[in-house]
């Protein structure tokens, strides 16, 4: 089975444009996680989500963040307006429930200029 | 209130030799899971074990090893005969039922095996 897929791998983009980080979840997982890791501050969750429902973003920095998750296979992470200061590795993780191992998937490497 | 410590920011050892990363953590619950994950230099977080609050059991696979104490609130994490792929930086992780399951990681330790 194929792993947590996330697109694009690497994004750069300037100050005030909008960027849009995609997921695709391990089929069958019910769990979904967004996580941002900066040597700064390390890994920190962001949003998840249980069966497509948003339980807990307070991780949330800020309103120019807000994420989405339509489906089971899919889920948005959506900054608008971008800041140099939101450059980090996003990563997306999901389980088969909340309590279970988390699966990563690679990265999306954001640069923001 | 949940937590994790990796007091260890960095280790390094030279190869084959053993190396133990410590990992303790606080938490109220009577029901948890705690996890490590490595993340070797090409930057993906891999899973290594999931231990409950209830199973106190040691667990070994392969070089790896974890010694679980519940009464140190402790979950070390021990590699034997260490290899230049063990170099990473490895993560512990705490998820307790009564905070919505959320993961809470430690900072991490750094390991470089030196050849």
């Amino acid at each position: 089975d194929a792993g947590v897929i996330q697109s694009p791998r690497h994004e750069v983009t300037e100050m005030g444009q909008e960027v849009t980080l995609r997921c695709k979840p391990i089929s069958g997982h019910n769990s979904l996680f967004w996580y941002r890791q900066t040597m700064m501050r390390g890994l920190e969750l962001l949003i998840y989500f249980n069966n497509n429902v948003p339980i807990d973003d307070s991780g949330m920095p800020e309103d120019r963040f807000s994420a989405k998750m339509p489906n089971a296979s899919f889920s948005t992470l959506k900054i608008q307006p971008s800041e140099p200061r939101d450059s980090a590795v996003y990563f997306c993780a999901s389980s088969l429930m909340a309590t279970y191992e988390q699966y990563f998937g690679p990265g999306t490497r954001l640069t923001v200029t | 209130a949940q937590k994790v410590t990796q007091a260890q920011t960095e280790i390094s050892v030279v190869e084959k030799e053993d190396v133990t990363l410590d990992c303790v953590y606080e938490t109220r619950d009577t029901t948890y899971y705690l996890f490590w994950y490595k993340q070797p230099p090409s930057g993906e977080l891999v899973f290594l074990i999931r231990r409950n609050s209830f199973d106190e059991q040691n667990e070994i696979s392969g070089r790896y090893s974890w010694n679980f104490q519940k009464s140190t609130s402790s979950f070390n994490f021990t590699i034997t005969a260490s290899q230049v792929v063990d170099s990473a930086v490895y993560f512990c992780a705490l998820s307790a039922a009564n905070t919505g399951n959320q993961f809470y990681f430690g900072t991490g330790t750094s390991l470089t095996v030196i050849p």
